[in-house]
C-alpha cells in the first residue's frame, strides 16, 4: 500500500552517463514534484507537474528533464551526469495544492 | 518573497525533557506552515500543518506548534522527548497564493540522550 514510491533507491554511476529515476503515486493526486536534497540536508524544489502540465521549473540545468506520462507518474531523466548532481532526490505528490506526501528518496552518487 | 529560518542547526535534549525547535518565517501573504520530520535514511513525514485556523496546532507523535503572527514564528514543541524522536526536522512555508511551492528551512537535527 505504498503511497509514493521511487526507483531505484540507490544509484551509483560515472560522470557523463545518462540516468533516470522513476516516481509513482497511488494516492490519486494530480500534482507531483521533484526535490533535491544536498549533502547539507538542504531541500529545494526542482519541478512540479499538475495534471501532466509543467507548472514549476526552478533554475535547474537543461540536463534535467522531467517527464509525466500520466498523473500517477513523474520521472526524472538526467543527461551527462556531473559530480555536483550527487544528492538525494525526493518525489512528492499532492491533491491540488494541499499538503505534499514524499517518497523515500533516491540517493544518487556520481563518481 | 517567502523564506524560513530555523534558528538552531542542532538541538540536544535528554529523554523525558521538553523539546523546542525554533522557526521564523517571512511571507508576503498569509502562509501555510508545516513541520516535516526526516529520520535517518528515510523520506519526509508531515508532523503538522497550520493553514489559518487555530494558532496552536497539534500533530502526530505528541508534537505541537504555535503560530504567532506578531513574532512571525512557528516553533515546534513536545513536552517529553523520546529516543525515537531523534531525527532532522524541517520548518516549511508555502504561500497561500501560487502553486504550492514549498520553501524549506535548513533543518534542525534533534539528538535525544538517555
Amino acid at each position: 500500500d505504498t503511497a509514493v514510491s521511487q526507483t531505484p533507491k540507490y544509484l551509483v554511476t560515472q560522470m557523463g552517463n545518462d540516468k533516470s529515476i522513476k516516481c509513482e503515486q497511488n494516492l490519486g493526486h494530480d500534482t507531483m514534484y521533484w526535490y533535491k536534497q544536498d549533502s547539507k540536508k538542504f531541500l529545494k524544489i526542482m519541478f512540479s507537474y499538475n495534471n501532466k502540465e509543467l507548472i514549476i521549473n526552478e533554475t535547474v540545468p537543461n540536463r534535467f528533464s522531467p517527464k509525466s506520462p500520466d498523473k500517477a507518474h513523474l520521472n526524472l531523466h538526467i543527461n551527462s551526469l556531473e559530480l555536483g548532481d550527487s544528492a538525494v532526490y525526493f518525489c512528492a505528490s499532492s491533491r491540488n495544492y494541499n499538503e505534499q506526501f514524499f517518497g523515500p528518496g533516491t540517493r544518487l552518487t556520481v563518481l | 518573497a517567502q523564506s524560513v529560518t530555523q534558528l538552531d542547526s542542532h538541538v540536544s535534549v535528554s529523554e523525558g525533557t521538553p523539546v523546542l525547535l525554533r522557526c521564523n518565517y517571512s511571507s508576503s501573504y498569509s502562509p501555510s506552515l508545516f513541520w516535516y520530520v526526516q529520520h535517518p535514511n528515510k523520506g519526509l513525514q508531515l508532523l503538522l500543518k497550520y493553514t489559518s485556523a487555530a494558532t496552536l496546532v497539534k500533530g502526530i507523535n505528541g508534537f505541537e506548534a504555535e503560530f504567532k503572527k506578531s513574532e512571525t514564528s512557528f516553533h515546534l514543541m513536545k513536552p517529553s522527548a523520546h529516543m525515537s524522536d531523534a531525527a532532522e526536522y524541517f520548518c516549511v512555508v508555502s504561500p497561500s497564493s501560487g502553486y504550492n511551492k514549498l520553501i524549506f528551512g535548513a533543518g534542525t537535527r534533534l539528538a535525544v540522550h538517555p
